[in-house]
């Protein structure tokens, strides 16, 4: 299995602002994902964050709304730039070393007023 | 494409009674099928996964589900519900061919066990 820690756990940001998420695992892995669950939702994947080139996005997402790095095989952050209310949701890191053995972090809890 | 589809978005059901969570899928492949509970306020924890092999799965707390091929379905069941079992479920699904490992998630279900 793979520990996974997300700071801040929860924010309150205002419009125009940006916000950067770190998601920390305690082991090596080869996949991070980072997921958004607007309220009441389900999961929508944002993108897939790539060791050592750029991150693969999903339809709907766009690097300079999302920008994403992944240093190494246990780190990576999300920033959401120019927020928006719309931005409000919890925004999730995961991990997996195949595609059947995921792992989800707590989730970063954001408000933007 | 692929897709999942939770046909309940809540299921209101009384403590020590049986309950099924319903979902169905699409894809055109092969695929890894799960399931995951979060619990107010909490991440996401995986209850159960069909890779390959025997169709009935068994997961933590009592849950099981069964892969239906032929109905491209994967039920979550559960004998007898606890307090503690409410919660929102998630089914979702990865494929074999796909860029490793990204999930296609449901809408989700409200499981609400009433004492």
């Amino acid at each position: 299995s793979a520990v996974i820690s997300q700071k801040p756990s929860r924010d309150i940001c205002q419009r125009g602002t940006s916000l950067t998420i770190q998601c920390q695992v305690d082991s090596q892995v080869t996949m991070m994902f980072w997921y958004r669950q607007q309220p009441g939702q389900s999961l929508t994947l944002i993108a897939t964050a790539n060791q050592g080139s750029e991150a693969t996005y999903e339809s709907g997402f766009v690097i300079d709304k999302f920008p994403i790095s992944r240093p190494n095989l246990t780190f990576s952050t999300l920033t959401v730039s120019n927020m928006s209310p719309e931005d409000s949701s919890i925004y999730l890191c995961s991990c997996g070393r195949s595609p059947y053995e995921q792992y989800f972090g707590p989730g970063t809890r954001l408000t933007v007023t | 494409a692929q897709s999942v589809t939770q046909l309940d978005s809540q299921v209101p059901v009384f403590e020590e009674a049986p309950v099924e969570l319903r979902c169905n899928y699409s894809s055109s492949v092969s695929v890894y099928l799960f399931w995951y509970v979060q619990y107010p306020n909490q991440g996401l924890q995986l209850l159960l996964k069909y890779l390959s092999g025997s169709t009935l799965v068994k997961g933590i707390n009592g849950f099981e589900a069964e892969f239906n091929k032929s109905q491209t379905s994967f039920h979550l069941r559960k004998p007898s519900v606890h307090i503690s079992d409410t919660a929102e479920y998630f089914c979702a699904v990865s494929d074999f061919s796909n860029q490793g490992g990204k999930l296609i998630f449901g809408q989700g279900t409200e499981l609400s066990v009433k004492p």
